[in-house]
């Protein structure tokens, strides 16, 4: 299996600054074929099921604010988090679907 | 759009089979590929395996050899079967639509704990 281990654990940020997430996958999960990097991200709030925010590592999903930035290359993936409001409380997962089984990261609490 | 709803027993005993259903509602089965997802408490993601409307499965190799996952289209519902449960299957089980192997469309999740 693909392993993805996520840095921080955990982050505490103040509203209006900036929070950054970390991503690196055991192996690469770039697809040679169409040059995609076969990586997401989800959020998840308390008591809700996960959110798809982000594919092909930088691919924002339609109606996820723009102050969420996926980058990245090789096996080192970041999910910048720019001006963070209150509603971003949450914890995020990075995701590979390169390979099955599709792998998911132990997730990074961002808290203000 | 397209909502799932779980459904099933929250507490099922040691040995036993955990068996929960997945009803989609605003669209049809009969496309897209059907996915079970768990979370034990606290913990992290883990994805147990798929169904198409066709009946091909896939299955995660860890729980392989425990699950079957099956589609019923005329209920628009699909189906998860986990036998010889302990423990460590305690989680709460989220049915989602896969797209392209990422998961864009989740149930709110249900708690399944096992216990005696």
């Amino acid at each position: 299996d693909i392993v993805m281990t996520q840095s921080p654990d955990s982050l505490a940020v103040s509203l209006g600054e900036r929070a950054t997430i970390n991503c690196k996958s055991s192996q690469s999960v770039l697809y040679s074929s169409n040059n995609k990097y076969y990586l997401a991200w989800y959020q998840q709030k308390p008591g809700q099921p996960p959110k798809l925010l982000v594919h092909w590592a930088s691919t924002r999903e339609s109606g996820v604010p723009d102050r969420f930035s996926g980058s990245g290359s090789g096996t080192d993936f970041t999910l910048t988090i720019n001006s963070l409001q209150a509603e971003d409380v949450a914890v995020y997962y990075c995701q590979q679907y390169y390979r099955s089984p599709q792998t998911f990261g132990q997730g990074t609490k961002v808290e203000i | 759009q397209v909502q799932l709803q779980e459904s099933g027993p929250g507490l099922v005993k040691p040995s036993e089979t955990l068996s929960l259903t997945c009803t989609v509602s605003g669209g049809s089965i009969s496309s897209y590929y059907w996915s079970w997802i768990r979370q034990p408490p606290g913990k992290g993601l883990e994805w147990i395996g798929y169904i198409y409307y066709s009946g091909s499965a896939s299955y995660n190799p860890s729980l392989k050899s425990r699950v079957t996952i099956s589609v019923d289209t005329s209920k628009n519902q699909f189906s998860l079967k986990l036998r010889s449960v302990t423990a460590a299957d305690t989680a709460v089980y989220y049915c989602a639509r896969e797209r392209t192997s990422l998961f864009d469309n989740w149930g709110q999740g249900t708690l399944v704990t096992v216990s005696s």
